[in-house]
């Protein structure tokens, strides 16, 4: 299997422009995580999809972001306008069950610099 | 509230042994160990359920304390490869998860 697949990997924007993260979860996974990642921060759960469906979306942080699964093999992590502030690493992750007794599979993350 | 992990960084000469520690204020289910290496992705190293049990492969182990809300990762014999920040991720009985700011590790020739 490819594992988890994130696109683009590097994306450098400026502020106020529109950013749409992508990922490809591994096949027959269940669910599906969004996570981002700073210094300040560290790793922070966005929000989470089973079965393509969002059961937590308590930690994107504005209406700014938004996060769609329209398909089991398909998520976006859209972020509109774009701040300097949203400059992180964002992480896809799936898993085969539920988060508390499954591990997570993680891509490979997206490095998203707002200018 | 995201646990506390301790100690933020440790530096060993290989061969040598680590604890690193995970600490939560609130009630645990699980408890999930991740490394990440500079620039990649965590990776999974292990679970524990709440039951205190104690789990391991390898050379890296890891307990967890259903009473105290905490876990500890053993690392033994420490190898280079052993380098990199581990995180733990804690979930409470109300299926909320936080990961703690990292333990940075490492391991010198």
């Amino acid at each position: 299997d490819a594992g988890v697949i994130q696109s683009p990997r590097h994306e450098v924007t400026e502020m106020g422009q529109e950013v749409t993260l992508r990922c490809k979860p591994i096949s027959g996974h269940d669910y599906l995580f969004w996570y981002r990642q700073t210094m300040m921060r560290g790793l922070e759960l966005l929000i989470y999809f089973n079965n393509n469906v969002p059961i937590d979306d308590s930690g994107m942080p504005e209406d700014r972001f938004s996060a769609k699964m329209p398909n089991a093999s398909f998520s976006t992590l859209k972020i509109q306008p774009s701040e300097p502030r949203d400059s992180a690493v964002y992480f896809c992750a799936s898993s085969l069950w539920g988060p508390t007794n499954e591990k997570l599979f993680f891509g490979s993350g997206t490095q998203l610099s707002v200018l | 509230q995201q646990p506390v992990q301790s100690p933020q960084a440790v530096i060993l000469r290989e061969g040598e042994d680590a604890v690193i520690n995970c600490s939560s204020s609130k009630a645990l289910y699980s408890v999930h160990w991740y490394r990440q290496k500079h620039g990649e992705a965590p990776v999974f190293l292990m679970i524990l359920l709440k039951g205190g049990e104690q789990k391991g492969h390898d050379k890296i182990s890891a307990s967890f304390n259903e009473k105290k809300q905490q876990s500890s990762l053993y690392l033994t014999a420490s190898q280079l490869s052993y380098s990199g920040t581990y995180f733990c991720g804690t979930y409470t009985n109300a299926g909320k998860s936080t990961f703690g700011d990292g333990t940075t590790l490492t391991v010198k020739p």
